[in-house]
């Protein structure tokens, strides 16, 4: 069974770089996409980019100027960076495997990160 | 890159069908059938419930059945139970190698 874990700072100051990390076990990372999704306290689920194990992605076009994925395939892991952070970032982030780049079928728990002055 | 239109709330007795509709675009819906489906309850993270319009992972009852007509999609429930209550949001694939999410929609059993 796919099992991803999320992890990194729960409170970001403003204008900094969120972090987060996401470990995957139960399969190798060097198949499928792999995504981050965020969700706002409250509101609704946002998608925020993928990441092949070739080290390929794409964003959303929304973020892309601030987003940045990438991938260790020796820790079978995969990261976001988000520059710039204001409030509107805060959110639950979740990580999830992104099958064919068409569904997401196994998701992390998902990790709270607040971003205050 | 707009969100996919859903309904924000829906509600039905146990027993009974609902149906939630999620409308996009000729660039989303309209043109891919990439349409799937979560299922979250609170505190949760969300659960893959339908993929590919109409296919159902291993293990998701089918009660559950998703169709699409044009640019619109849409998740049926028959046999309503307790715990089909939860928040559902739709999500298609938007071209370039990106996707979409619906606003949510919160499923009541009266």
């Amino acid at each position: 069974q796919v099992q991803l874990q999320e992890s990194g700072p729960g409170l970001v100051k403003t204008s900094e770089t969120l972090s987060l990390t996401c470990t995957v076990s139960g399969d190798s990372i060097s198949s499928y996409y792999w995504s981050w999704i965020r969700q706002p306290p409250g509101k609704g689920l946002e998608w925020i980019g993928y990441i092949y194990s070739s080290g390929s992605t794409n964003y959303n076009p929304s973020l892309k100027s601030r987003v940045t994925i990438s991938v260790d395939t020796s820790k079978n892991q995969f990261s976001l960076k988000l520059t710039s952070v204001t409030a509107a970032d805060t959110a639950v982030y979740y990580c999830a495997r992104d099958a064919y780049n068409t569904h997401f079928d196994f998701w992390g728990q998902g990790i709270l990160v607040t971003v205050s002055s | 890159q707009s969100a996919l239109t859903q309904p924000r709330s829906v509600s039905g007795s146990p027993g009974q069908s609902v149906t939630i509709s999620c409308t996009g675009t000729s660039s989303n819906i309209g043109v891919y059938d990439y349409v799937s489906w979560y299922q979250q309850h609170p505190v949760k993270a969300p659960k893959l419930m339908i993929y590919d319009v109409t296919k159902r992972p291993s293990g998701v009852p089918d009660r559950f059945s998703g169709s699409k007509s044009g640019n619109t999609a849409s998740l049926t429930i028959s046999g309503l139970q307790a715990e089909d209550e939860a928040d559902y949001y739709c999500c298609s694939f938007a071209g370039s190698y990106t996707m979409v999410f619906g606003g949510g929609t919160k499923l009541t059993v009266l």
